[in-house]
């Protein structure tokens, strides 16, 4: 299984709602990312979790706040968004004991409202 | 720290034909990867071909090659005979482990948009 699976595919949600990103591997790899990306322009990373720790944050505002509860799952807890956070949510794990290619998640197209 | 440049914002070739994608890099690690990603409509994140900075020999997949100079830091792309499904936008990426952790991180270019026309 070399997939990694994100969901929702497509989230709709108002500037007051609370929802959560998921992403999921069962490659066994301990790093895991969160990037975001907007229409034509290349992915920002956000987050970078290293065997469920949280290694890098690129200075994101606190209503995106992420979390790994075990090697398999990322997830990316939004809360308070703003028009502007409306973008295409790419979730990426890693082998680090190898130095292989990241492996990218289909995405989730937020929309805030 | 990493920085990834691509020039050409938009490229077009003719189906069947070779185009050469532009990517030039910058880092202080020395040891890192570079990587063509291809993401076509679908907005999927698909790798095209991966380089180890430590490997002379230019990577090759099927119809996909780079040229590799180190010095000059450039890492160029180039698809031969050109087919319709190799529309999409392409992204080169620097991938370093940062100072000396075991996780990698993947700094992007601007992008290439590229037209195949029939």
């Amino acid at each position: 299984d070399t997939e990694v699976t994100q969901t929702p595919k497509h989230l709709v949600m108002g500037m007051t709602n609370k929802k959560s990103l998921k992403c999921e591997q069962h490659m066994g790899h301990r790093a895991m990312y969160w990037y975001k990306q907007k229409a034509k322009k290349p992915p920002e990373l956000m987050f970078v979790y290293s065997y469920e720790k949280l290694s890098i944050n690129e200075s994101v505002p606190s209503r995106f706040s992420p979390e790994c509860p075990n090697s398999s799952l990322l997830n990316l807890h939004l809360h308070a968004l703003q028009p502007e956070d409306s973008a295409l949510y790419l979730c990426a794990t890693r082998d680090p004991r190898t130095n292989e290619k990241l492996f990218f998640g289909s995405g989730t197209q937020l929309s805030v409202l | 720290a990493q920085t990834v440049t691509q020039s050409q914002p938009e490229m077009s070739v003719q189906e069947a034909e070779t185009v050469t994608l532009s990517c030039t890099y910058d880092t202080s690690e020395s040891d890192y990867y570079l990587f063509w990603y291809k993401q076509p409509p679908s907005r999927q994140m698909i790798l095209v071909i991966r380089q180890e900075a430590y490997k002379q020999q230019n990577a090759t997949e099927n119809r996909f090659s780079v040229n590799f100079q180190k010095a000059a830091k450039s890492f160029s792309l180039k698809i031969s005979d050109s087919q319709l499904g190799d529309a999409a936008m392409y992204f080169c990426a620097s991938l370093a482990n940062a100072g000396g952790t075991s996780y990698g991180k993947l700094t992007f270019g601007q992008g290439t948009i590229l037209t195949v026309h029939p």
